[in-house]
């Protein structure tokens, strides 16, 4: 099974909402990342290894590892928010393992 | 400030044609170059993590194969072979692997199309 479980799939917004992705791991986790995919294909990073809670603009990222999940906040969303939002997990002796992605989409 | 520099950036690849994809490190502050492939159906996989000069690895994945070489401590290639579906590459680079990768980044990204 998927071992960095997203959700929603998909999120589509007026702007000027909030919003709330979340991202779950099935093992134990060291640390983890959050990046923005921009429609065009290109990743950014937006947390990294963001334990408790960690702020970024109007991005708020809450991870609480022992639990093995993180949320990401995104409040007054704007057109330029739209695309896709991806977790990772590092892993001990090989790359991350990224989930699926949330797709989102902000309308004016 | 770009970090990576990959090349080529699209290429239409002919059936059964290897094509062979290139990328440059600009900060010698995060040595450790890897490869990452985005599928069709967007997920994104690690492929190959390498450190030093003359590092080479081999794999075999649904839709093609790899050869990766880490060339110099600033150029990292890939060759991709008997590609059967679209896909794209991704370079990137870190301060560490594996659990002290640290902060990952990444290339614009090699998008391949068969032909």
């Amino acid at each position: 099974g998927q071992q960095v479980q997203q959700s929603p799939a998909s999120l589509v917004l007026q702007e000027g909402e909030n919003a709330e992705l979340q991202c779950n791991f099935s093992t134990s986790l060291n640390s983890m990342q959050w990046f923005y995919q921009r429609p065009g294909g290109s990743l950014v990073s937006l947390f990294y290894n963001p334990s408790g809670t960690k702020h970024s603009g109007r991005l708020t990222s809450t991870t609480v590892i022992k639990e093995r999940r993180s949320s990401l906040h995104i409040s007054s969303s704007q057109t330029t928010d739209s695309g896709t939002y991806l977790c990772a997990r590092n892993n001990y002796a090989q790359g991350l393992t990224f989930g699926l992605g949330t797709r989102v989409s902000v309308f004016p | 400030v770009t970090l990576l520099e990959q090349n080529p950036r699209w290429r239409l690849v002919p059936r059964g044609q290897a094509v062979n994809l290139r990328c440059i490190l600009k900060n010698s502050q995060y040595p450790w170059m890897s490869w990452y492939q985005q599928d069709l159906q967007k997920q994104l996989q690690w492929l190959f993590t390498l450190r030093s000069p003359g590092d080479k690895e081999v794999k075999s994945l649904p839709g093609a194969d790899y050869l990766a070489t880490r060339v110099t401590d600033t150029e990292l290639r890939l060759q991709v072979a008997n590609m059967s579906q679209g896909r794209t590459l991704y370079c990137t680079c870190s301060a560490g692997q594996g659990a002290n990768t640290g902060q990952l980044y990444f290339g614009e990204g090699s998008k391949l199309t068969v032909l």
